[in-house]
């Protein structure tokens, strides 16, 4: 088990670029989150997948974000055109549904720095 | 839509004492997620809720749920410098398939 990886672990871009995270979840996980933080706040919720499939989004992700897990291992959040709200911590999560509640595993985290 | 509210918003410690940290919600609460983060890192899973009365320790962390409250309580003994740290609280989903709602965080801070 070798946990949540996320990458790249830092991004500095400027207004306007567009960005591209990775997640890679923990191996029989089913389940991926993506959590965006801002300085001095929780974690809020931006967007979850069971296997390939997106099953719901929040009104934090505008149009200029899409996520994708396409074989249902990996995943990608794309920001698109970048604006300097969007500098903030964005955490991925992983869990495996079962029978009870689930206990979601996060990674290190890519911290985002729009200039 | 459901609320945390954590206090207190920071906390500054001796070694060795001990110390409690609350967690409140505006709603009911299904379940209750203790995670621990590290400045400018991920979130460290502590513990997991689900029942009222439910009591969970870990090493030296405790945690409660207390459904009829509302709240949940995480408890340090004999504080140490490597709890220092953001500590957040999260509402479990009502269903399996749904989101964690966090709080804001508690920070810690440790006096050696």
């Amino acid at each position: 088990d070798t946990g949540v990886s996320q990458n790249p672990r830092h991004k500095i871009t400027k207004r306007g670029q567009n960005v591209t995270f990775r997640c890679d979840p923990i191996s029989e996980h089913n389940r991926l989150y993506w959590y965006r933080q801002t300085l001095g706040q929780g974690p809020e919720f931006l967007t979850y997948f069971q296997n390939e499939a997106q099953l719901e989004k929040s009104r934090l992700l505008s149009d200029r974000f899409s996520a994708e897990r396409p074989k249902g291992s990996f995943s990608t959040l794309e920001i698109q055109r970048t604006e300097q709200g969007d500098s903030a911590m964005y955490l991925c999560a992983s869990s495996r549904v079962g029978q009870s509640m689930e206990t979601q595993y996060f990674g290190p985290g890519t911290r985002l720095l729009v200039l | 839509s459901q609320e945390l509210e954590q206090s207190p918003q920071s906390l500054i410690v001796q070694e060795g004492k001990n110390l409690t940290i609350n967690c409140t919600s505006s709603k009911t609460l299904y379940g209750l997620y203790w995670y621990k983060q590290k400045y400018g890192e991920g979130l460290i899973f502590l513990m997991m809720l689900q029942k009222g009365g439910e009591e969970k320790s870990h090493e030296k962390i405790t945690a409660k749920l207390d459904e009829k409250k509302q709240q949940s309580s995480l408890h340090i003994t004999a504080s140490q410098p490597s709890h220092a740290g953001i500590y957040l609280c999260g509402a479990g989903p009502m269903n399996r398939d749904d989101k964690i709602i966090f709080g804001k965080g508690t920070r810690l801070h440790i006096l050696p």
